[in-house]
């Protein structure tokens, strides 16, 4: 159990375009979900935390009118890469917690994002 | 200073060897402590998590907390070239402190050579 899908895995778009990424939890309800961004081989970057219904929270410096997230379900959140720039660029990865006394997340497989 | 300390090595041991991946933390308030492995251009996985001081064992894999002096540790012995990854250690207070977050460390590099 604890399957977090994401979609898409690759996606190569044009500079000023936007991206949405989904991240899904299958065979679980997610009661926190959270969007992370990873330069290669750098730690984990923590940009934001959604819980269904209500509005995302964004660790200081995540600009929220870039990166729009959309928690609409208990096993569903988005993240919008808006007007997307070169230095957007990244691998993007989600998690999703059932809620367990150790909120213990589940990753997704994450997103490669490349903005030409 | 960082609340999670981890060694961001490269560590390369020979095929077989015992494998010691460790974290060093300054909150007080961590009661949960996840091991994640992490293969190139993938997401994390979870491997194992416990729960306050002690060890617990999956295999070949062992995880240690000593709260006492805040410090944790991943032993992975019999090491296989499939071990090859990226290890994130993780801790979280009880739940819904810190809005259910966990804190990561900067993750290990192992390489397990053939």
């Amino acid at each position: 159990g604890a399957v977090v899908s994401q979609h898409p895995s690759r996606v190569i778009c044009k500079s000023g375009t936007s991206v949405k990424i989904e991240c899904r939890s299958l065979d679980f309800q997610a009661t926190t979900m959270f969007w992370y961004r990873q330069f290669p081989k750098q730690s984990l970057m923590l940009m934001a935390t959604s819980n269904e219904g209500s509005k995302a929270t964004y660790e200081q410096g995540v600009e929220k009118d870039k990166f729009l997230i959309n928690h609409a379900s208990l096993t569903l959140s988005t993240l919008t890469v808006t007007s997307a720039h070169p230095e957007d660029s990244s691998f993007y990865i989600c998690s999703a917690s059932r809620g367990d006394e150790a909120d213990t997340q589940y990753f997704g497989p994450g997103t490669r994002l490349t903005v030409l | 200073q960082k609340e999670v300390e981890q060694d961001p090595g490269p560590l390369s041991v020979p095929e077989g060897a015992i494998v010691s991946l460790n974290c060093t933390y300054s909150n007080s308030a961590f009661q949960y402590f996840m091991w994640y492995r992490q293969y190139s251009r993938k997401g994390p996985e979870l491997l194992m998590y416990t729960y306050s001081s002690g060890n617990k064992e999956d295999g070949r894999f062992t995880a240690q907390v000593d709260k006492s002096s805040k410090y944790i540790s991943l032993f992975i012995r019999d090491s296989q070239p499939s071990d090859s990854a990226t290890y994130l250690c993780a801790m979280s207070g009880s739940h819904n402190t810190n809005a259910g977050k966990s804190t990561f460390g900067d993750g290990t590099t192992l390489t397990v050579k053939p």
